[in-house]
């Protein structure tokens, strides 16, 4: 059973344009919603986290929308560069364990 | 200081034999986590070490999986009989406390396994 379902598998844009990752879960216990990036051969790396007492954060050009009586929480990439081309992973978390999206593949087109 | 290390960071087997991967967390890292990650499946948790307390051990999918971590430090991963359903990258994180803390998990780069 997959704890934490995201969409789309996989997404393309061109350069400058604003990606949009969504992520939803039901466990109302996870209170804490990172984002990873993954490079291909290389192991996820944090990019970005929310809790759920806030609706929005922004680091750089990535922010997270948080919805929590929707139990939806999204990644937006500002001005998507060909470099922000990766694997992006949502997260939940109500303890010691992560549960962890399927993933989405991003490529941005110069 | 250096990162999470995992090795090897490839392994291609034959069904029914075992396999061992090894993780070397970041020096001073309590808390210790194993994820497979397979196409398609996002990663998968499969254990968790904290300090000295017994790992939680929920996400191991069989009993031919087994994890130990000695001197609280380096641990190793041991697939028995693999099958090629075992086939994935299996990947490595460590973090400063974990449990709870909110904390960043690093993860190594990896090690990508291949059951024939």
């Amino acid at each position: 059973q997959q704890q934490v379902k995201q969409s789309p598998q996989s997404l393309i844009v061109q350069k400058g344009g604003i990606p949009i990752i969504n992520c939803a879960y039901e466990n109302t216990a996870f209170d804490y919603f990172p984002w990873y990036q993954q490079f291909p051969g290389k192991g996820p790396a944090l990019l970005i986290a929310i809790r759920p007492d806030v609706s929005e954060k922004k680091e750089g050009r990535f922010t997270i929308s948080f919805n929590k009586s929707a139990k939806q929480f999204s990644l937006h990439i500002m001005d998507s560069q060909p470099g922000d081309s990766a694997t992006y992973f949502c997260a939940a978390e109500p303890g010691n364990q992560f549960y962890f999206g399927t993933g989405t593949s991003l490529t941005v087109i110069p | 200081g250096a990162g999470v290390s995992q090795s090897p960071s490839n392994k291609v087997t034959e069904k029914g034999k075992d396999v061992e991967l090894r993780c070397d967390p970041i020096s001073g890292h309590t808390a210790l986590y194993w994820y497979r990650q397979s196409l398609g499946q996002g990663l998968e948790f499969l254990i968790y070490f904290q300090g000295n307390s017994a790992p939680d051990k929920s996400g191991l999918p069989s009993d031919r999986f087994s994890a130990e971590r000695t001197g609280g430090s380096v641990s190793t991963l041991t697939i028995q009989r693999t099958q090629q359903e075992d086939s994935a990258v299996y990947l490595c994180a460590s973090s400063l406390v974990g449990g709870g803390a909110r904390e960043t998990q690093y993860f190594g780069p990896g090690t990508r396994l291949l059951v024939l």
